[in-house]
Order: structure tokens, then C-alpha cells, then sequence
């Protein structure tokens, strides 16, 4: 998607190991956010980050931590991977509150 | 914010308006209504939003009735491309962070040739 990248697309991990996924965005947009889909769920909130510096916790948001020590890189860390955390992870962004998210492509986690 | 219902799935013919309905009865006055749409495997995209005044798009119409109670998504003129699931969204604007967009099952859309 234009302005904003994920990255790895794909990524293999062991139980146990931590894991960071990358969203970064070339918009200078305020607001970013990671989620995480998985059949029968839909798409659930896990972080956002409303600024520099500036993080909140989602709806699913234990085994997961953020970090955004820039505008536009907003990092999502896996503590300890789990295989319940096997999923598709969207990072989205938007200018202000009112107005529409954009999303990433996603990244595929496996943990096995 | 408040629930909404939509069809779980619809067919439409290719070059015909695709009508999707959604209902929100228990929306409050300051809730917008969004429309998103999820192409398989890919990030979900934003179509187009509303509070009360009926708004269009290159992408698309959206139809609020005048309670408020509901609305229908158009696309003027379906193509294969359109076959996606729909999400309709209602959700309460925020100045600051905390507002998160929550996806319910969507209509499946299929175009058919």
C-alpha cells in the first residue's frame, strides 16, 4: 500500500523467542496501529500509538509490546513467541481520528 | 460504539450497482459510519464515511437514512475486482487516541461475470 510497509512479509519462528515486525510509514501520519487477524475473529486491536512516544494498549494486547521512537516507524515486539500468536499482523495508519485507515499488506507469524 | 447487522453474503452481476445494506440502530448522534472492504489476503481498505448527509467517492456512495438507523454502500458499477468483504463500521471520533475501529463479520461480496 502507498506510504506504508510491513515488514517481514513472511516470517517462520520457534516457541519461546521474541520477534519484532516493522511498520513503516512515509505519510507523516499521527496515528498508527497494529492488529491482528485470525479466522472467526476478525480483526482485533492489539496497540496504537497517537505520537512520538505515545503508546496504548488494544483489546489483545498481552505477549505484545511497541515501541515508536520515531514518526515513522511504529514496532511491534513479541515477547516470548507463542503458538497462539500465530496469525496475520496489519499495521495501519491515519492523519487524525475522522479520517480513514490506510493498511499494510500484513505480515504472516508462524510460530511453530 | 454502537453494533452493527449486515447480510453475512451477496451476489451482484458484473456492471450492475452492488447495494450493500447495513444497519445501526442504536447509533448516537456522534457516531460516523465507515465502510471497509477486504480484498482476500490483502490489508483491509478504507472506502468512504459518513455522519448524517449521504457522501460519494470515486470509489463509492453511501446512503444515510434520515434516522440514522441504517445505510447502503453503493458501487456503481461492480466489477470482478469489487468481490471482497464489506465491513461497516460505526464508531464515536475521537480527538485523542483510544478509538479503535472494530470489525464485525462483514458481507461477502461476490461478482459474478
Amino acid at each position: 500500500d502507498a506510504g506504508i510497509t510491513q515488514s517481514p512479509r513472511h516470517k517462520v519462528t520457534e516457541t519461546g523467542t521474541p520477534v519484532t515486525l516493522r511498520c513503516h510509514q512515509t505519510e507523516n501520519h499521527r496515528y498508527m496501529y497494529w492488529y491482528r487477524q485470525d479466522p472467526g475473529h476478525g480483526l482485533r486491536l492489539i496497540h496504537y500509538s497517537y505520537g512520538v512516544k505515545d503508546t496504548d494498549k488494544g483489546e489483545v494486547s498481552d505477549g505484545y509490546s511497541v515501541s515508536r521512537s520515531k514518526t515513522e516507524d511504529f514496532l511491534l515486539t513479541l515477547e516470548s513467541a507463542t503458538s497462539s500468536q500465530t496469525s496475520v499482523y496489519f499495521c495501519a495508519i491515519s492523519r487524525t481520528d475522522l479520517y480513514g485507515y490506510t493498511f499494510g499488506s500484513g505480515t504472516r507469524l508462524t510460530v511453530v | 460504539d454502537a453494533k452493527t447487522t449486515q447480510p453475512t453474503s451477496m451476489d451482484c452481476a458484473e456492471g450492475r450497482a452492488a447495494n450493500l445494506p447495513c444497519n445501526h440502530s442504536t447509533i448516537s448522534g456522534n457516531e460516523y459510519v465507515y465502510w471497509y472492504r477486504q480484498i482476500h489476503s490483502q490489508g483491509p481498505q478504507y472506502i468512504i464515511h459518513g455522519l448524517k448527509n449521504n457522501e460519494t467517492n470515486e470509489m463509492a456512495s453511501l446512503i444515510i437514512t434520515e434516522d440514522r438507523k441504517s445505510s447502503t454502500l453503493i458501487l456503481p458499477h461492480a466489477t470482478l475486482r469489487d468481490t471482497a468483504v464489506y465491513y461497516c463500521i460505526v464508531r464515536v471520533v475521537r480527538n485523542n487516541a483510544g478509538n479503535m475501529l472494530t470489525f464485525g463479520g462483514g458481507t461477502r461480496l461476490m461478482v459474478k461475470p
